[in-house]
């Protein structure tokens, strides 16, 4: 099956700094990556997805990078702010047809931000 | 996420209770999902269910079951056989399967604690 391994487990930065998660998936047949955001006793939110016939998105200050010869994606946050702390969760979902693992998704352990004013 | 709802906010099982966790949408989504969550830990599916009337086990099925008789419900039972079901469950839906149908909508969650 899936494998998502997601680093660092803890990131702290300055207001305004930019930070980056990065995350590796094993299984090729994964074309779907989205990140979510999870606030203390909240559901997670999706916060931007990136597909695998695209390199790189960008939601003004979120950006997700996609390099599938090498099964890793990562977030950055540019221009950090307090409310961006939270733990953020990366995640590979497999593609397929009805009656495989399709839609499945396999989600990292979350990475825990922390933006210092 | 508005269109998903879980009930209750809070549940207490005492043992070798089988308890009943909620979720219903109203989004017209086909596929729905379960997730457990344990404190500072990724979500770990349960099950999920990719149509009406069908569902497949996820990586950590034992001592959980599910249904699927109605597009909008997805209950998720725990059973006394889950040893350690103290948790943050979560449930999920997505339009479909398919390309482009999977982003994943959350409801608020179901905190069960063991009595």
């Amino acid at each position: 099956g899936e494998n998502v391994e997601q680093h660092p487990s803890t990131l702290s930065v300055q207001e305004g700094d930019s930070a980056v998660i990065k995350c590796t998936y094993s299984d090729s047949a994964s074309n779907y990556f989205p990140w979510y955001k999870q606030e203390l006793g909240k559901r997670p939110q999706l916060i931007i997805d990136i597909r695998s016939n695209v390199g790189e998105k960008k939601d003004q200050r979120i950006a997700v990078t996609l390099n599938k010869t090498a099964k890793h994606f990562s977030l950055h946050i540019t221009e950090t702010q307090p409310e961006d702390s939270a733990v953020y969760f990366c995640a590979a979902t497999t593609g397929g047809s009805y009656n495989t693992n399709a839609g499945k998704s396999t989600f990292g352990d979350g990475t825990t931000l922390t933006v210092k004013p | 996420d508005g269109g998903i709802t879980q009930s209750p906010k809070y549940l207490f099982r005492k043992e070798g209770q089988n308890v009943t966790l909620s979720c219903e949408q109203n989004l017209n989504h086909d596929a729905m999902y379960w997730y457990r969550q344990d404190p500072g830990q990724g979500l770990r599916l349960i099950y999920y269910s990719q149509i009406v009337n069908d569902f497949q086990k996820g990586d950590i099925a034992e001592g959980y079951s599910v249904s699927r008789e109605k597009k909008e419900s997805f209950p998720l039972t725990v059973t006394s056989a889950q040893k350690n079901p103290t948790a943050f469950y979560l449930c999920a839906s997505s339009p479909g399967w398919r390309a482009g149908e999977e982003t994943q909508y959350f409801g608020p969650g179901t905190r069960l604690l063991v009595l």
